[in-house]
């Protein structure tokens, strides 16, 4: 049972590159999350999903885009990077009583 | 204004020198308050979840108690390896599934 796992631990890109932050779970959660982590800002939610074909934005969804075509998946992908979006972003799953279960992170620079 | 407000910022012990971490919040329609830690470099790690006012959990060195307007981290002689950012984090009515999370306190332990 590896949890939540989060591919790539880091990556660099330049402005106007887009990528997809990648993100599974295997304890068949059916809520799941993306957070970002900022100093001084604490964690921000960014998209969340209630199900399979189920989203909706968070405090800050601004250049991001979200999909949960599988109960297992729910990928975070930028459009046009902004240094703006340089942080540390977390991904997580629920059962829905609340208690978010996170995975290890991906740090992102954007240049 | 901060929904979810965290106190101090930053809190430096001495190894056996027991102390408090507050979290203070504003939400009303509160369904659950949590606890994470978290270390240099990962993700969250789920401590508590604390449901009603006057509820108290505890694990190891650590104990939480919730009041209507804040909860508190209580650590009993702590060790360095205590030394970590925790993170307090409220899912309330108007929040969906995800939560709110306050900025954090630092806690260093020094022997």
């Amino acid at each position: 049972n590896a949890g939540v796992t989060q591919t790539p631990k880091f990556q660099v890109l330049k402005t106007g590159q887009s990528m997809t932050l990648q993100c599974a779970q295997d304890m068949n959660h059916e809520y799941m999350s993306w957070y970002r982590q900022d100093p001084g800002m604490g964690l921000r939610l960014i998209h969340y999903s209630v199900g399979a074909g189920i989203t909706d934005q968070g405090e800050v969804p601004n250049g991001y885009n979200v999909s949960r075509s599988t109960t297992e998946d729910f990928p975070l992908r930028l459009l046009s990077a902004a240094p703006s979006q340089t942080s540390v972003y977390f991904c997580a799953s629920n059962t829905g009583g609340g208690t978010q279960y996170f995975g290890p992170g991906t740090r992102l620079l954007v240049l | 204004e901060d929904q979810v407000t965290q106190s101090p910022e930053a809190l430096r012990l001495q190894e056996g020198e027991s102390s408090s971490l507050n979290c203070s919040y504003t939400v009303s329609g509160l369904r659950g308050l949590f606890w994470y830690r978290q270390d240099p470099g990962k993700g969250p790690e789920f401590l508590f979840t604390l449901y009603s006012a006057g509820e108290e959990k505890e694990k190891e060195r650590l104990k939480a108690t919730l009041t209507k307007k804040e909860s508190f981290l209580h650590i009993t002689a702590p060790k360095p390896e205590d030394s970590a950012t925790y993170l307090c984090a409220v899912h309330y009515n108007q929040a969906g599934t995800a939560l709110i999370f306050g900025k954090g306190t630092t806690l260093s332990v020094s022997s």
